[in-house]
């Protein structure tokens, strides 16, 4: 099966850091993995990408696994605003599951 | 920069009506997509367009037509709505198929009665 696995629901603490993993395990070599979010009532917003290595930017981190069947979203410090719907996918296959619903506590 | 525009916001259709929803970017992207989305799960592929004139079906193709005329509208047709059209769709664009970052619109949400 090609598609990604994530766990239904995670729950996290404000100002504290948040690990997401995510699993595709049939990824191929030049499939990138993406991570979008989507806040309530809202589309989905890009949050970043990766390839092999790890990356990066204003909004997270992603940890690639050395295998890349798996990878780690990961959020420094987890705001309120932080609480979405957090998407991992595969670019060849662009199937959004029903990802992760992150729930930040104050 | 407006991004991606989608139009209307809401909609209620009776059973068996045809409506057109918007998608307009502003981006110059290429490729654009349709997505529907119901309750509680994720977003599944229903047509998408690589440039004007080029369509191609995806996940859930049936009950929906699209056509795309120029590179910034890409419109998603429903003909004789039914109460499994219930859902909210967005409308998605990207510049490179390759990394393809998707933009997406607000949706629309729209109940068919």
């Amino acid at each position: 099966d090609a598609k990604t696995t994530q766990p239904n629901s995670m729950e996290s603490n404000e100002e504290e850091p948040v690990h997401l993993p995510c699993n595709h395990s049939t990824i191929s070599g030049t499939d990138y993995i993406h991570w979008y979010r989507q806040l309530p009532s809202q589309g989905p917003e890009y949050v970043i990408h990766g390839l092999t290595s790890n990356v990066n930017n204003r909004m997270a981190s992603l940890a690639i696994a050395e295998d890349r069947k798996s990878s780690t979203l990961i959020l420094h410090r987890a705001t309120l605003r932080d609480a979405a719907v957090y998407y991992c996918i595969r670019v060849n296959d662009m199937r959004f599951g029903a990802g992760t619903r992150l729930t930040v506590k104050p | 920069n407006a991004g991606v525009t989608q139009t209307p916001k809401f909609r209620i259709l009776k059973i068996g009506q045809s409506m057109t929803l918007q998608c307009t970017q502003d981006m110059n992207h290429n490729y654009m997509y349709w997505y529907r989305q119901d309750p509680g799960m994720g977003l599944k592929l229903i047509y998408y367009s690589v440039g004007a004139g080029i369509t191609d079906k995806g996940e859930v193709p049936n009950g929906y037509n699209v056509s795309r005329s120029t590179t910034e509208d890409f419109p998603l047709r429903l003909e004789l709505a039914a109460p499994s059209q219930t859902s909210v769709y967005f409308c998605a664009s990207s510049y490179s198929v390759a990394i393809n970052i998707q933009y997406f619109g607000a949706g629309t949400r729209l109940s068919v009665l």
